[in-house]
C-alpha cells in the first residue's frame, strides 16, 4: 500500500450505531488530519494530530472522537450521529507541523450516510 | 481573517486553455497550493508555489502569483476531458504553525468534447 488509505470507503449507519473510520498513511509523516466535506460547503478541518498528540479540535461535537495510536494511524470513532453528519470524511497527512511546507496528502475518503 | 475565494464553475471546450482563479487574504502566506478532486476521490496535490515566486510551470500547468493583489491562478493548457474535476486552492498562513491549510470552496471545471 502506498500513500494514504481509508477504510471503509462507504458506510451507512443509524443514529444509534457506533462505528469507526480508519486512516493509515505509508509516507513516514508525523502529522495527520480529519476533514469533513459536505455538499456545497468548503472543506472543514476537524482535528489535527502531530506526533500522536492532538493539536487542534475545531469545535467538533463530542459525538466524533478521534484517536491517534501512532503516527501512521488515525481513527475517528462515531456514536449517536445525526443525519446532517452525512458527508465525505477525508483523512490527510503531512510531514509534521514544523515543516516549512505543509502540503497535505489525502486519502480517498469515507462516504458516510447517517439514516 | 483567513479566507480563500474561488469562482464556483468553469466550462471550457476540449483543447482550450482553462484558467482558474483564486484570491486569498493572508499576506504572510508562505506557500499556496492547487489540489484536484475527481468524483468519489480525495484531493490530489497538483502543484504549489512559494510566495517569493511569480510563476511556476509544470508540464501543462502554469501557476501565476500576484502577491500584491493576493491573486493566484492555475492555467491548464490543452484541457482534456480527464481534467474535469473540482480544483481547490489553499494557502498556508504564515502566522500559523498548526499545519493548517485554508481551502477555497473549489471550482468545478467542466470540459466539453
Amino acid at each position: 500500500e502506498t500513500g494514504v488509505t481509508q477504510t471503509p470507503r462507504h458506510l451507512v449507519m443509524g443514529m444509534t450505531n457506533k462505528k469507526s473510520l480508519k486512516c493509515e498513511q505509508h509516507l513516514g509523516h508525523n502529522a495527520m488530519y480529519w476533514y469533513k466535506q459536505s455538499a456545497k460547503k468548503p472543506l472543514e478541518l476537524m482535528f489535527v494530530y502531530n506526533f500522536k498528540e492532538q493539536t487542534e479540535n475545531n469545535s467538533v461535537p463530542s459525538r466524533f472522537s478521534p484517536e491517534c495510536p501512532n503516527s501512521s494511524h488515525l481513527f475517528l470513532h462515531l456514536h449517536t450521529l445525526q443525519p446532517e453528519d452525512s458527508a465525505l470524511y477525508l483523512c490527510a497527512s503531512s510531514q509534521d507541523l514544523a515543516a516549512k511546507r505543509h502540503e497535505q496528502f489525502f486519502g480517498p475518503g469515507t462516504r458516510l450516510t447517517v439514516l | 481573517g483567513e479566507d480563500v475565494e474561488q469562482s464556483l464553475f468553469l466550462s471550457v471546450r476540449e483543447g482550450d486553455s482553462s484558467v482558474i482563479n483564486c484570491t486569498y487574504t493572508d499576506s504572510s502566506s508562505t506557500y499556496l497550493y492547487w489540489y484536484k478532486q475527481e468524483p468519489g476521490a480525495g484531493l490530489q496535490l497538483l502543484t504549489y508555489i512559494f510566495s517569493n515566486m511569480d510563476m511556476k510551470q509544470d508540464q501543462r500547468l502554469t501557476v501565476l502569483l500576484n502577491k500584491k493583489d493576493k491573486h493566484l491562478s492555475l492555467r491548464i493548457a490543452d484541457t482534456q476531458t480527464g481534467d474535469s474535476a473540482i480544483y481547490f486552492c489553499a494557502e498556508s498562513p504564515g502566522s500559523s504553525n498548526t499545519g493548517k491549510l485554508i481551502f477555497g470552496q473549489g471550482t468545478t471545471l467542466q470540459v466539453k468534447p
